[in-house]
């Protein structure tokens, strides 16, 4: 267990809907950082947050928005879902500033019909 | 730009064998790089990382990684394959100061 959380495991929408990811880092990591895989697009860095703020942007499409509470936990909103959506969604944290070893969550695996 | 390589999508041991996982590596300036391992239905565990020092880095579960600069190389290896190694492998490399950037993965397999 990395000690990463994430809600809920799997999620079933439609097409043209919106949902949230929810992720809570580990205890005392100040970054939190968003990916995506896919079998055509393996592993992808979408967005990290460092202490509430964004640090970095990846391939996040403009349909997904992410963002970090005072609590650090953090949120990945995806709107109007196509299929191309469907895929798993990992969080992960960091103590630091993304220098070293990233902690991972069980992930959310997304389904779009 | 960073990038990390893994030349087989899959790699079979038997049991008890040697094994290892390739990764070749083209970054600018020092690379970071690591290695993860995917169980099915399962997030993403850090198994080992490169940062600078000894060439060879000992991990988790009695992996080891050789980080070779005039290869460009840094293949996971372990002495003896359990079948609980059974599962995906990803080599990354870090770039900038945040993202992971991620190999395709190298999937193994473990024979009784």
């Amino acid at each position: 267990d990395s000690g990463v959380t994430q809600t809920p495991k799997h999620l079933i929408t439609a097409t043209g809907q919106r949902v949230t990811l929810r992720c809570s880092p580990r205890s005392g990591d100040l970054s939190v950082y968003w990916y995506q895989q896919s079998l055509d697009q393996g592993l992808q860095f979408l967005i990290q947050y460092y202490n509430g703020e964004e640090r970095a942007k990846g391939n996040i499409l403009e349909r997904f928005s992410a963002q970090q509470f005072p609590d650090l936990h953090s949120e990945l909103n995806l709107s109007s879902l196509e299929l191309g959506d469907s895929a798993l969604y990992f969080c992960a944290s960091s103590g630091d500033d993304g220098l070293y070893e990233q902690y991972f969550g069980p992930g959310t695996r997304l389904t779009v019909t | 730009a960073q990038s990390v390589a893994q030349p087989e999508d899959q790699v079979n041991v038997a049991e008890g064998n040697p094994l290892t996982v390739k990764c070749t590596y083209s970054v600018s300036g020092n690379p970071y790089l690591f290695w993860y391992v995917q169980y099915p239905n399962r997030g993403l565990q850090f198994l080992l990382k490169y940062i600078t020092g000894d060439n060879l880095v000992k991990g988790s579960y009695g992996f080891e990684a050789e980080f070779n600069k005039s290869q460009t190389s840094f293949h996971l290896k372990k002495p003896s394959a359990l079948v609980s190694d059974s599962a995906l492998y990803f080599c990354a490399v870090r770039k900038g100061f945040q993202k992971l950037v991620f190999g395709t993965g190298t999937r193994l397999l473990v024979s009784p």
